[in-house]
Protein backbone atom coordinates (compact mmCIF):
# COMPACT_ATOMS: atom_id res chain seq x y z
CA UNK A 1 0.00 0.00 0.00
CA UNK A 2 1.09 3.54 -0.62
CA UNK A 3 2.33 5.49 2.38
CA UNK A 4 4.44 8.44 3.39
CA UNK A 5 6.57 8.61 6.52
CA UNK A 6 7.92 11.75 8.08
CA UNK A 7 10.12 10.45 10.91
CA UNK A 8 10.46 13.75 12.75
CA UNK A 9 7.34 15.10 14.47
CA UNK A 10 9.03 18.22 15.82
CA UNK A 11 12.24 19.94 14.81
CA UNK A 12 13.75 23.06 16.34
CA UNK A 13 16.47 25.04 14.62
CA UNK A 14 18.11 28.38 15.19
CA UNK A 15 17.46 31.19 12.77
CA UNK A 16 20.13 31.15 10.08
CA UNK A 17 20.87 27.46 10.51
CA UNK A 18 20.36 24.92 7.76
CA UNK A 19 17.34 22.66 7.69
CA UNK A 20 16.57 19.19 6.40
CA UNK A 21 13.16 17.56 6.80
CA UNK A 22 12.97 13.90 6.02
CA UNK A 23 10.35 12.11 3.95
CA UNK A 24 10.18 8.47 2.92
CA UNK A 25 7.51 7.03 0.67
CA UNK A 26 6.24 3.64 -0.25
CA UNK A 27 4.90 3.27 -3.78
CA UNK A 28 5.62 0.68 -6.42
CA UNK A 29 5.68 2.93 -9.45
CA UNK A 30 7.36 6.24 -10.22
CA UNK A 31 5.95 8.64 -7.66
CA UNK A 32 4.79 12.18 -7.96
CA UNK A 33 6.02 13.90 -4.81
CA UNK A 34 5.12 17.15 -3.14
CA UNK A 35 6.01 19.26 -0.14
CA UNK A 36 3.39 21.53 1.38
CA UNK A 37 3.62 24.02 4.24
CA UNK A 38 0.83 24.94 6.62
CA UNK A 39 0.88 27.95 8.93
CA UNK A 40 -1.43 27.91 11.97
CA UNK A 41 -5.07 28.22 11.00
CA UNK A 42 -4.26 28.20 7.30
CA UNK A 43 -4.55 25.85 4.36
CA UNK A 44 -1.68 24.10 2.62
CA UNK A 45 0.72 25.97 0.38
CA UNK A 46 2.62 24.06 -2.27
CA UNK A 47 6.39 24.48 -1.81
CA UNK A 48 7.65 22.26 -4.60
CA UNK A 49 6.95 19.15 -6.64
CA UNK A 50 8.80 16.32 -8.33
CA UNK A 51 7.39 14.54 -11.35
CA UNK A 52 10.41 13.37 -13.31
CA UNK A 53 13.79 14.50 -14.61
CA UNK A 54 16.29 16.36 -12.45
CA UNK A 55 16.20 14.84 -8.99
CA UNK A 56 17.00 18.15 -7.29
CA UNK A 57 14.01 20.44 -7.48
CA UNK A 58 13.75 24.05 -6.46
CA UNK A 59 10.70 25.54 -4.84
CA UNK A 60 9.43 28.74 -3.39
CA UNK A 61 10.82 30.54 -0.33
CA UNK A 62 14.33 29.18 -0.95
CA UNK A 63 13.42 25.53 -0.39
CA UNK A 64 14.74 22.61 -2.40
CA UNK A 65 14.21 18.86 -2.28
CA UNK A 66 16.13 15.90 -3.58
CA UNK A 67 14.49 12.73 -4.88
CA UNK A 68 16.48 9.57 -4.20
CA UNK A 69 14.83 6.53 -5.71
CA UNK A 70 17.27 4.09 -4.11
CA UNK A 71 16.32 5.38 -0.66
CA UNK A 72 12.64 6.09 -1.43
CA UNK A 73 13.22 9.53 -0.02
CA UNK A 74 12.32 13.10 -0.88
CA UNK A 75 13.97 15.28 1.74
CA UNK A 76 13.30 19.00 1.98
CA UNK A 77 16.19 21.39 2.58
CA UNK A 78 16.86 25.04 3.15
CA UNK A 79 20.36 26.48 3.64
CA UNK A 80 19.36 29.27 6.04
CA UNK A 81 16.12 29.25 7.99
CA UNK A 82 14.16 32.42 8.72
CA UNK A 83 11.83 32.90 11.68
CA UNK A 84 8.91 33.07 9.26
CA UNK A 85 9.58 29.45 8.21
CA UNK A 86 8.11 28.23 11.50
CA UNK A 87 5.14 26.10 10.40
CA UNK A 88 4.12 22.52 9.76
CA UNK A 89 5.49 20.77 6.71
CA UNK A 90 3.82 17.90 4.90
CA UNK A 91 5.24 15.52 2.35
CA UNK A 92 2.75 13.92 -0.03
CA UNK A 93 2.65 11.36 -2.83
CA UNK A 94 0.07 11.03 -5.60
CA UNK A 95 -1.81 10.65 -7.86
CA UNK A 96 -1.87 6.95 -8.56
CA UNK A 97 -2.38 4.70 -11.52
CA UNK A 98 -5.89 4.25 -12.78
CA UNK A 99 -6.71 7.90 -12.41
CA UNK A 100 -6.91 7.76 -8.64
CA UNK A 101 -6.17 11.41 -8.10
CA UNK A 102 -5.68 11.63 -4.38
CA UNK A 103 -2.71 12.69 -2.30
CA UNK A 104 -1.42 10.62 0.58
CA UNK A 105 0.20 12.77 3.22
CA UNK A 106 2.75 12.13 5.88
CA UNK A 107 1.93 13.02 9.46
CA UNK A 108 3.79 16.29 9.19
CA UNK A 109 6.85 17.85 10.80
CA UNK A 110 6.36 20.89 12.99
CA UNK A 111 9.24 23.31 12.68
CA UNK A 112 10.10 25.77 15.42
CA UNK A 113 12.71 28.48 14.82
CA UNK A 114 14.69 29.98 17.68
CA UNK A 115 15.96 33.55 17.30
CA UNK B 1 -5.42 34.86 -10.26
CA UNK B 2 -7.56 34.26 -7.19
CA UNK B 3 -6.86 31.16 -5.16
CA UNK B 4 -9.19 28.48 -3.89
CA UNK B 5 -11.89 29.94 -1.69
CA UNK B 6 -13.91 28.13 0.95
CA UNK B 7 -16.96 29.23 2.84
CA UNK B 8 -17.69 29.47 5.64
CA UNK B 9 -14.33 29.59 7.38
CA UNK B 10 -15.74 28.52 10.74
CA UNK B 11 -18.81 26.55 11.75
CA UNK B 12 -20.19 25.30 15.01
CA UNK B 13 -22.83 22.60 14.83
CA UNK B 14 -24.56 20.25 17.21
CA UNK B 15 -24.48 16.46 17.05
CA UNK B 16 -27.12 15.09 14.72
CA UNK B 17 -27.29 18.19 12.54
CA UNK B 18 -26.09 18.36 8.98
CA UNK B 19 -23.69 20.81 7.39
CA UNK B 20 -22.79 21.99 3.89
CA UNK B 21 -19.39 23.40 3.01
CA UNK B 22 -18.60 25.24 -0.19
CA UNK B 23 -15.49 25.45 -2.35
CA UNK B 24 -14.71 27.61 -5.38
CA UNK B 25 -11.67 26.38 -7.32
CA UNK B 26 -9.05 28.45 -9.08
CA UNK B 27 -10.40 29.75 -12.37
CA UNK B 28 -9.82 27.16 -15.08
CA UNK B 29 -9.37 24.29 -12.66
CA UNK B 30 -11.90 21.55 -13.22
CA UNK B 31 -11.01 19.03 -10.53
CA UNK B 32 -11.92 19.58 -6.91
CA UNK B 33 -10.86 17.31 -4.06
CA UNK B 34 -11.80 17.39 -0.40
CA UNK B 35 -9.64 16.40 2.56
CA UNK B 36 -10.28 16.11 6.26
CA UNK B 37 -7.54 17.15 8.70
CA UNK B 38 -7.64 16.10 12.34
CA UNK B 39 -4.90 15.92 14.99
CA UNK B 40 -5.36 12.17 15.34
CA UNK B 41 -5.74 11.02 11.74
CA UNK B 42 -3.88 13.74 9.90
CA UNK B 43 -4.83 14.61 6.35
CA UNK B 44 -7.21 12.14 4.76
CA UNK B 45 -8.72 12.15 1.28
CA UNK B 46 -12.50 12.37 1.16
CA UNK B 47 -13.40 12.52 -2.54
CA UNK B 48 -12.61 14.08 -5.90
CA UNK B 49 -14.99 15.62 -8.40
CA UNK B 50 -14.38 16.31 -12.06
CA UNK B 51 -16.95 17.40 -14.63
CA UNK B 52 -19.70 17.16 -12.04
CA UNK B 53 -18.90 13.48 -11.39
CA UNK B 54 -17.35 11.88 -8.36
CA UNK B 55 -14.23 10.12 -9.61
CA UNK B 56 -12.70 8.87 -6.41
CA UNK B 57 -13.82 8.41 -2.84
CA UNK B 58 -11.83 7.84 0.32
CA UNK B 59 -12.67 5.56 3.20
CA UNK B 60 -15.40 7.61 4.83
CA UNK B 61 -18.99 6.67 5.73
CA UNK B 62 -21.92 7.54 3.50
CA UNK B 63 -22.76 10.48 5.74
CA UNK B 64 -20.07 12.33 3.81
CA UNK B 65 -21.18 13.33 0.33
CA UNK B 66 -20.45 15.98 -2.20
CA UNK B 67 -21.30 17.39 -5.55
CA UNK B 68 -19.85 19.61 -8.23
CA UNK B 69 -21.63 22.18 -10.32
CA UNK B 70 -21.14 23.06 -13.98
CA UNK B 71 -18.93 26.03 -13.02
CA UNK B 72 -16.66 23.58 -11.11
CA UNK B 73 -17.68 24.90 -7.71
CA UNK B 74 -18.15 22.10 -5.23
CA UNK B 75 -20.02 21.45 -2.02
CA UNK B 76 -19.60 18.75 0.54
CA UNK B 77 -22.27 17.69 2.97
CA UNK B 78 -22.02 15.84 6.23
CA UNK B 79 -25.25 14.51 7.66
CA UNK B 80 -26.00 13.34 11.19
CA UNK B 81 -22.91 15.01 12.60
CA UNK B 82 -20.81 13.22 15.19
CA UNK B 83 -18.29 14.70 17.61
CA UNK B 84 -15.53 12.98 15.64
CA UNK B 85 -16.42 15.00 12.55
CA UNK B 86 -14.83 18.05 14.15
CA UNK B 87 -11.97 18.86 11.82
CA UNK B 88 -10.49 21.25 9.31
CA UNK B 89 -12.00 20.47 5.91
CA UNK B 90 -9.73 21.43 3.05
CA UNK B 91 -10.66 21.79 -0.57
CA UNK B 92 -8.07 21.54 -3.33
CA UNK B 93 -8.31 22.26 -7.02
CA UNK B 94 -6.31 20.95 -9.96
CA UNK B 95 -6.11 22.02 -13.56
CA UNK B 96 -6.35 18.41 -14.86
CA UNK B 97 -4.76 18.89 -18.28
CA UNK B 98 -1.18 17.68 -17.82
CA UNK B 99 -1.09 18.86 -14.23
CA UNK B 100 -0.94 16.88 -11.02
CA UNK B 101 -0.36 19.48 -8.34
CA UNK B 102 -3.27 20.42 -6.13
CA UNK B 103 -3.80 23.90 -4.71
CA UNK B 104 -5.53 24.16 -1.37
CA UNK B 105 -7.95 26.63 0.07
CA UNK B 106 -7.78 27.99 3.63
CA UNK B 107 -10.20 25.36 4.93
CA UNK B 108 -13.40 25.33 6.93
CA UNK B 109 -13.01 24.67 10.63
CA UNK B 110 -15.99 22.59 11.75
CA UNK B 111 -16.66 22.12 15.45
CA UNK B 112 -19.35 19.65 16.51
CA UNK B 113 -20.65 20.01 20.06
Amino acid sequence: AQSVTQPDIHITVSEGASLELRCNYSYGATPYLFWYVQSPGQGLQLLLKYFSGDTLVQGIKGFEAEFKRSQSSFNLRKPSVHWSDAAEYFCAVGPFSGGYNKLIFGAGTRLAVHP
Amino acid sequence: KAGVTQTPRYLIKTRGQQVTLSCSPISGHRSVSWYQQTPGQGLQFLFEYFSETQRNKGNFPGRFSGRQFSNSRSEMNVSTLELGDSALYLCASRRTSGSYEQYFGPGTRLTVT
